[in-house]
């Protein structure tokens, strides 16, 4: 059973700092990954999509890094502005011809102005 | 092109009443998942449908919860009977293929039993 871990569950860092999340994932047999934004009380925003095939992609100030051996993904935040403050969560989906992503709790991130 | 679209966004029920939430998926997307998110919890999948089908529903309690997504119109996500511990926020995502195509998630109905 695919089970996902995001460290840290919270985050509080000064505005301008680079930072990164963390994602695990105990199932490497993974077809994709993909990094949701959660403000409170809305809904989810995709930030980015990482096939299995890929290393990384990236999206403005965001990057995700994929190391599908090890069973991790990290999305790298530059210069955070108070705007970024938000729940993110790590997804992945389990195959080919899957449809059930599997969550992690999510980090919830604070970025003081 | 509008995302997809739940409403009501705010649902209060008392104990024993029926829950109706509403999906309607993005323009051209005809695959649609349900996930249920719990106080403290992550998201958990509930159902995936296509139209007039459900092709999955392993995540669904056995008993009052059901879904549909007619021909025509929304998919409905209903419960039946509901108790306080149904209380959560209900996602609904929807895309245009199954499996590797990107899902897209609504803003989510928070339902509240009292």
């Amino acid at each position: 059973k695919q089970e996902v871990t995001q460290i840290p569950a919270a985050l509080s860092v000064p505005e301008g700092e680079n930072l990164v999340l963390n994602c695990s994932f105990t199932d490497s047999a993974i077809y994709n990954l993909q990094w949701f934004r959660q403000d409170p009380g809305k809904g989810l925003t995709s930030l980015l999509l990482i096939q299995s095939s890929q290393r990384e992609q990236t999206s403005g100030r965001l990057n995700a890094s994929l190391d599908k051996s090890s069973g991790r993904s990290t999305l790298y935040i530059a210069a955070s502005q108070p705007g970024d403050s938000a729940t993110y969560l790590c997804a992945v989906n389990p195959g080919a011809g899957s449809y059930q992503l599997t969550f992690g709790k999510g980090t919830k991130l604070s970025v003081i102005p | 092109n509008a995302g997809v679209m739940q409403n009501p966004r705010h649902l209060v029920r008392r104990r024993g009443q029926e829950a109706r939430l509403r999906c309607s998926p993005m323009k051209g997307h005809s695959h649609v998942y349900w996930y249920r998110q719990l106080p403290e919890e992550g998201l958990k999948f509930m159902v995936y449908l296509q139209k007039e089908n459900i092709i999955d529903e392993s995540g669904m309690p056995k008993e009052r919860f059901s879904a549909e997504f007619p021909k025509e119109g929304p998919s409905i996500l209903r419960i039946q009977q509901v108790v306080r511990g149904d209380s959560a926020a209900y996602f609904c995502a929807s895309s245009a293929g199954p499996g590797n195509t990107e899902a897209f998630f609504g803003q989510g109905t928070r339902l509240t039993v009292v």
